[in-house]
């Protein structure tokens, strides 16, 4: 079966500062890893995936991923964070074999304070 | 603009009453998804069809039908069933086909649905 666990429900962070939302997950064999964004009322809108090659993936809006297999984490990372960053992110995995659903973590607020 | 389409945005229930959510896709997409998404519990799988005709239950089935009789359109019934059916419900569409890039999921922009 394959699981993602985010650990923080809610992470606050500087106008400026680093920011980083964490993933972890479970599945057999190598994964596909997925990040996505939801502002209020809205659907989720896709902000990077890594499917193979280098470990760390970049993406929309100055975000980027990092992919540690002997950790099996997909920590979402941005260098100076903006109040705009300020959203519901959802990180999500899929196992290679066969065409199953995306299954998904229970999200993380992001809260970017000026 | 290819997308996906998820009428109504609001949608009000009334006990023992059956609600119909109309998803709607224009990017000739093979796979739709139905989730449901509530507070602190991150978005749950009820179905998905990878096929016209052809449709998988998810983790949360009970309580909902589906049917897929044109790839575009995969509408989601809330049947008197689901005995508590607030929620914010999602589509979600993808390519498939091997050899393809992986081609992540396409999300329209919900349907909240309340009991009256």
């Amino acid at each position: 079966a394959q699981s993602v666990a985010q650990p923080e429900d809610q992470v606050n962070v500087a106008e400026g500062n680093p920011l980083t939302v964490k993933c972890t997950y479970s599945v057999s064999g190598n994964p596909y890893l997925f990040w996505y964004v939801q502002y209020p009322n809205r659907g989720l809108q896709f902000l990077l995936k890594y499917i193979t090659g280098d470990n760390l993936v970049k993406g929309s809006y100055g975000f980027e991923a990092e992919f540690n297999k002997s950790q099996t984490s997909f920590h979402l990372k941005k260098p100076s964070a903006l109040v705009s960053d300020s959203a519901l992110y959802f990180c999500a995995v899929r196992a290679r074999s066969g065409n199953t659903p995306l299954v998904f973590g229970k999200g993380t607020r992001l809260s970017v304070i000026a | 603009d290819g997308g996906i389409t998820q009428s109504p945005k609001y949608l009000f229930r009334k006990e023992g009453q059956n609600v119909t959510l109309s998803c709607e896709q224009n990017l000739n997409h093979d796979a739709m998804y139905w989730y449901r998404q509530d507070p602190g519990q991150g978005l749950r799988l009820i179905y998905y069809s990878q096929i016209v005709n052809d449709f998988q239950k998810g983790d949360i089935a009970e309580g909902y039908s589906v049917s897929r009789e044109k790839k575009e359109s995969f509408p989601l019934t809330v049947t008197s069933a689901q005995k508590n059916p607030t929620a914010f419900y999602l589509c979600a569409s993808r390519v498939l086909g091997g050899g393809a890039p992986v081609q992540p999921q396409h999300f329209g922009d919900g349907t909240r649905l309340s009991i009256l």
